[in-house]
């Protein structure tokens, strides 16, 4: 596709549980990140990748949050033993060698 | 780390109006971005600025990095510009595309009819 693709679009599950957002960048932009946006709030910035280096996961809130990104595109969200604070919806964004970033439509997750 | 201020938080427009956005940050940048996000919550990338002056239709943008802050103008307001209107800059030199965007709370942009 011609745009940033997530899915789920929207992914409802129950407190401790485990769950998997997928983001598929725009096709030859090197640079995936994932943020995250709370009900009302601005966006906050959780990971990146770049190539081939590796990821900067400085903003990850706790260690049940991961991410990976397969030869260089698709990109898994992961996080495990979800909590009611987890809720919000997950924004993946790529960027071109200009710099400006493209953003996905988002997954929302709501935590029960 | 660095701060993102944006101001009006709220602004109600009749359609035709004229408005100015403003993004206020607490030090040097080498990226700043406005976005739109739609009451869809699609984030559309409006503007790459992090010095002088850009148009783009109707909307232009404008930023003083010497003196921190950056301006968005909409000119002759549709309803279709109803949004939040998002600041976001990052502080690290673009490598290939890298960076860490600091967003704003945003302001909420509501064009009447």
């Amino acid at each position: 596709g011609a745009g940033v693709s997530q899915s789920p679009s929207n992914k409802v599950t129950e407190k401790g549980k485990d769950v998997e957002l997928r983001c598929d960048p725009i096709s030859g932009h090197t640079a995936l990140y994932w943020y995250r946006q709370s009900l009302g709030q601005g966006l906050e910035f959780l990971i990146y990748f770049q190539g081939n280096s590796a990821p900067d996961k400085s903003g990850l809130p706790s260690d049940r949050f991961s991410a990976e990104r397969t030869g260089g595109s698709v990109s898994t969200l992961t996080i495990q033993r979800t909590q009611q604070e987890d809720s919000a919806v997950y924004l993946c964004a790529d960027a071109g060698v200009g710099g400006e970033l493209f953003f996905g439509e988002g997954s929302r997750l709501t935590v029960l | 780390g660095i701060q993102v201020e944006q101001s009006p938080p709220d602004l109600i427009l009749q359609e035709g109006a004229n408005s100015t956005l403003r993004c206020n940050f607490s030090d040097s940048v080498n990226n700043l971005q406005w976005f739109h996000q739609n009451p869809w919550g699609q984030l559309i990338n409006l503007f790459y600025i992090p010095s002088g002056t850009k148009q783009n239709g109707r909307l232009s943008a404008t930023t003083v990095a010497t003196e921190r802050y950056s301006l968005l103008y909409i000119s002759s307001s549709q309803t279709t510009d109803s949004g939040v209107y998002f600041c976001a800059v990052d502080v690290d030199p673009i490598i290939q595309g890298a960076q860490k965007l600091v967003f704003g709370q945003g302001t909420r942009l509501t064009i009447n009819p």
